[in-house]
């Protein structure tokens, strides 16, 4: 089945300098790949999301780079800001008996220090 | 998003006693799903629908029940609790395989 690894689990930055969570899939099939932000207490909001015709998506201060042939996909932030501080997921679809399920990586922790 | 709701919001139970999560979306979504979320895993799939009568398993369906008898409604039983399952339970909603899904605020259940 689909293996989605997520690195780091945990990230520090100043107010300002950049942020980059990395993914890492397995399943070739692979064609989605979104992105999830978790505040503290709170349940998890898409931010961002990716497909496979595309090697880059931005938005605003957010964006996600896939390489599709080495099978991993990024996420970057510029300018943090201490609202970004939250748990971000990446997710994989893996087909199985009619749809695409999710497959979540672990999460990367991230703290924006003023 | 008042449009996914959980109840309860915390349940507090001990080993072996049946527990019911529910989950009501008002979207009319096709798809519907069931994680738990424990520190250091992330989000993994329990049981997820693609419509009303239709339900399959996900990546940790061992000890749950699902069912969905109304396009709106999807609960999650679980028939004997274990201390295993004390976790934080999201239930979520879509469109489909390639669509945001919006999750409902999280149950916190303890098994004690």
């Amino acid at each position: 089945g689909e293996n989605v690894e997520q690195h780091p689990s945990t990230l520090s930055v100043q107010e300002g300098d950049s942020a980059v969570i990395k993914c890492t899939y397995s399943d070739s099939a692979s064609n989605y790949f979104p992105w999830y932000k978790q505040e503290l207490g709170k349940r998890p909001q898409l931010i961002i999301d990716i497909r496979s015709n595309v090697g880059e998506k931005k938005d605003q201060r957010i964006a996600v780079t896939l390489n599709k042939t080495a099978k991993h996909f990024s996420l970057h932030i510029t300018e943090t800001q201490p609202e970004d501080s939250a748990v971000y997921f990446c997710a994989a679809p893996h087909f199985d008996g009619g749809y695409n399920k999710l497959i979540f990586g672990a999460g990367t922790r991230l703290a924006v220090h003023p | 998003d008042a449009g996914i709701t959980q109840s309860p919001r915390y349940k507090i139970t001990e080993t072996g006693r049946q527990v019911t999560l529910m989950c009501h979306q008002t979207w009319s979504h096709s798809y519907m799903f069931w994680y738990r979320q424990d520190l250091g895993h992330g989000l993994r799939l329990i049981y997820y629908s693609a419509a009303a009568d239709i339900t399959d398993k996900g990546e940790v369906p061992d000890g749950y029940v699902v069912s969905r008898s109304k396009t709106e409604n999807f609960p999650l039983t679980l028939e004997s609790a274990t201390r295993s399952q004390t976790s934080v339970y999201f239930c979520a909603s879509g469109q489909g395989s390639y669509n945001e899904q919006f999750f409902g605020p999280g149950t916190r259940l303890t098994v004690l």
